[in-house]
């Protein structure tokens, strides 16, 4: 089955650097990426959704300067938060979709832990 | 707008016990209707799903059926075993060209031997 892959599984930053979170997908063509983030016992949230080659469409009440969202190739897309704060210690997850499947058919990544001091 | 009320957890059972996770929805219009599980370390996989009302979706043993009489999609399986510990998520997606996944807040089972 299709495969995506995130890396780093956890990174721990200090309160003002930034931090990048890249999403791969191993064996397809993922024409749609999506970037989730998961507060502790809440359901996933989409932040935003990003086709490639163009701008990323965020979610209602995401700050696209904060999450920098990057789609450049059909098989990578990065998530960069931008002078992180401990609020935005979170879990991110990504998701990958091909050309001309329906939403659901989403695959997704194992997720980033991300912790900032 | 859309969502998606699962029940509380965690859920514990011991192996070939029978299992229910509840899932309520409130959407617009008619939307199709899912169950992902997490396996520990892993991403999220699509476990099974219905389309339209009195659909029965089944995978794995486990089987799910759209009650749009009652916005309900609960999940079963009539004897679980040790490999089922995974995060369960019920979700539900709208329909049109940008269509989206609205999740619950997922469910811990863990299965003793």
């Amino acid at each position: 089955g299709a495969v995506v892959s995130q890396h780093p599984s956890r990174v721990i930053c200090k309160s003002g650097t930034s931090v990048k979170i890249e999403c791969r997908s191993l064996d397809f063509q993922a024409t749609t990426m999506f970037w989730y983030r998961q507060f502790p016992k809440q359901s996933l949230m989409l932040m935003a959704t990003s086709n490639e080659g163009s701008k990323a469409t965020y979610e209602q009440g995401v700050e696209k300067d904060k999450f920098l969202i990057n789609h450049a190739s059909l098989t990578l897309s990065t998530l960069t938060v931008t002078s992180a704060h401990p609020e935005d210690s979170s879990f991110y997850i990504c998701s990958a979709r091909g050309h001309g499947e329906s939403s659901y058919e989403q695959y997704f990544g194992p997720g980033t832990r991300l912790t900032v001091t | 707008g859309n969502s998606v009320t699962q029940m509380e957890g965690p859920v514990t059972l011991s192996e070939e016990a029978f299992l229910t996770i509840n899932c309520t929805y409130t959407a617009t219009g008619y939307p199709s209707l899912f169950w992902y599980v997490q396996y520990p370390g892993e991403g999220l996989q699509l476990l099974l799903k219905a389309t339209k009302a009195d659909d029965k979706g089944s995978n794995k043993g486990f089987e799910a059926t759209y009650r749009k009489e009652t916005t309900s999609f609960h999940l079963e399986k009539g004897s679980v075993q040790v490999s089922d510990s995974a995060v369960y998520f019920c979700a539900l997606s709208d329909t049109g060209a940008n269509s989206k996944l609205t999740f619950g807040k997922g469910i811990t089972l863990s299965v003793r031997p």
